[in-house]
């Protein structure tokens, strides 16, 4: 079963760098295909996806957050850890950490293999919320 | 960015009655391998979004089979065959296509 809990501060003022750790289980993120990403919701309800992190290392950063983005991952601990620089009371919301599954197909285009990527996310954790004030 | 427009926002619905959710992309979906990348998510109340459908039409593992995904290009629907009370809560297309990822407003699903 797979489960992801997010952790760090519940209030930041503004100008600070917020720190969030997701600890997961049940899943390896040394496995092939396997993402951890972070999404936030607004008090309004929105949602807003901001990055994810594969088993290679490869990440990809929302790019109107990307300068304030950083994300890290530690397999042995089982561990992703964002961070947001300059936060601001607009960052205000519930963050959540998800498991993301990525996944190739190939298809034939006149008898060359050409592989493409789809991803989704499968699996949410609990949530953290995060107030930004001074 | 790819914008997804839901509707209705809202939505009352009787228990054991059909229910119907549109989403609306600004750029077709429907990538070039054949699949469309577009999932589904319910928000129950006081809980995380849980995956319902993915690639447009999937339903995810445990999901009943009065949920189904359907549409191709730019509209898609989220239809449930007999709403049950467990069904409240609010809804969200996504698109995984294109960087970055964004989510439709979502729907708001109420008992009348």
């Amino acid at each position: 079963q797979i489960t992801l809990k997010e952790s760090g501060p519940t209030m930041v003022k503004p100008t600070q760098t917020l720190t969030l750790t997701c600890t997961f289980s049940g899943f390896s993120l040394s496995t092939s295909g396997v993402g951890v990403g972070w999404i936030r919701q607004t008090p309004g309800k929105a949602l807003e996806w901001l990055v994810v992190i594969y088993w290679n290392d490869d990440k990809s950063y929302s790019p109107s957050l990307k300068s304030r983005l950083t994300i890290t991952k530690d397999t042995s601990k089982n561990q992703v850890v964002l961070i947001m620089t300059d936060m601001d009371p607009v960052d205000t919301g519930t963050y959540y950490c998800a498991h993301t599954q990525r996944h190739s197909r190939v298809t034939m285009v006149r008898g060359v293999p050409r592989v493409d990527y789809y991803s989704y996310v499968d699996v949410w954790g609990q949530g953290t919320p995060v107030t930004v004030s001074s | 960015d790819i914008v997804l427009t839901q509707s209705p926002l809202s939505l009352p619905v009787t228990p054991g009655e059909p229910a119907s959710v549109s989403c609306r992309s600004s750029e077709s979906l429907l990538h070039r391998n054949g699949y469309i990348y577009l999932h589904w998510y319910l928000q129950k109340p006081g809980q995380s979004p849980q995956l319902l459908i993915y690639l447009g039409s999937n339903r995810a593992s445990g999901v009943p089979d009065r949920f189904r995904g359907s549409g191709s290009g730019t509209d898609f629907t989220l239809k449930i065959s007999r709403v049950e009370a467990d069904d409240v809560g609010l809804y969200y297309c996504m698109q995984t296509l294109q960087n970055p990822w964004t989510f439709g407003q979502g729907t708001k699903v109420e008992i009348k």
